[in-house]
């Protein structure tokens, strides 16, 4: 079966860090997904991670464990427009599509 | 611009109705996906084509019909047999078999379905 896991919820302050953690159980592997979804709106492209490691694109980081099925996004000097879902989604061994957790809503504070 | 259009923007279905959601893609992908959002919970995949004239059922097909004639099309009907259908339906489309490797989904706009 197919199981990701990441919080509901969390809280930041605006010019912070913050981490959001994914861990995943899949039938298979071929790459894991992040999206931000603000409400409403349809899902954008992040990152994508493969390979074990750290993947670096501008304010937003990306890592993946392969062996602890944990990836997790790291979001640095954080603005109010990085309010948004936080979707965390695994590329399983079949010709499918992804398979999505149920999202981390990040609240940003001033 | 390239993209995924999606219309209308929300739909509302009578009882007994079917309704076919529509999505085009001009990016000259491969692979079209439909997914369901419901409040709380994550996408999940309905009918999913790797190419053109073949479609494979997702994780929660039934009372869903696709077709996959062109290309760039990959309607959607929900039929009278979807007993819950509200939520919000999301296409996206992927480079496809072609390409190994980083194939990130891009997503339309969404059209959101309520009941009458």
């Amino acid at each position: 079966g197919q199981n990701i896991d990441q919080p509901t919820e969390m809280t930041a302050t605006e010019g912070a860090i913050v981490q959001i953690n994914c861990t995943y159980q899949t039938s298979g592997f071929n790459g894991l997904f992040w999206y931000q979804q603000h409400a409403g709106e349809a899902p954008t492209f992040l990152s994508y991670n493969v390979l074990d490691g750290l993947e670096e694109k501008g304010r937003f980081s990306s890592f993946l464990s392969r062996s602890k099925g944990y990836s997790y996004l790291l979001l640095k000097e954080l603005q109010m427009k990085d309010s948004a879902s936080y979707l965390c989604a695994v590329k399983g061994g079949g010709a499918d599509g992804l398979t999505f957790g149920k999202g981390t809503h990040l609240i940003i504070q001033p | 611009d390239g993209g995924i259009t999606q219309s209308p923007k929300y739909l509302f279905r009578k009882e007994g109705q079917n309704v076919t959601l529509s999505c085009e893609q001009n990016l000259n992908h491969d692979a079209m996906y439909w997914y369901r959002q419901d409040p709380g919970q994550g996408l999940r995949l309905i009918y999913y084509s790797q190419i053109v004239n073949d479609f494979q059922k997702g994780d929660i097909a039934e009372g869903y019909s696709v077709s996959r004639e062109k290309k760039e099309s990959f309607p959607l009907t929900v039929t009278s047999a979807q007993k819950n259908p509200t939520a919000f339906y999301l296409c996206a489309s992927s480079i496809g078999p072609r390409v190994l490797g980083n194939q990130p989904q891009h997503f339309g706009d969404g059209t959101r379905l309520s009941i009458l």
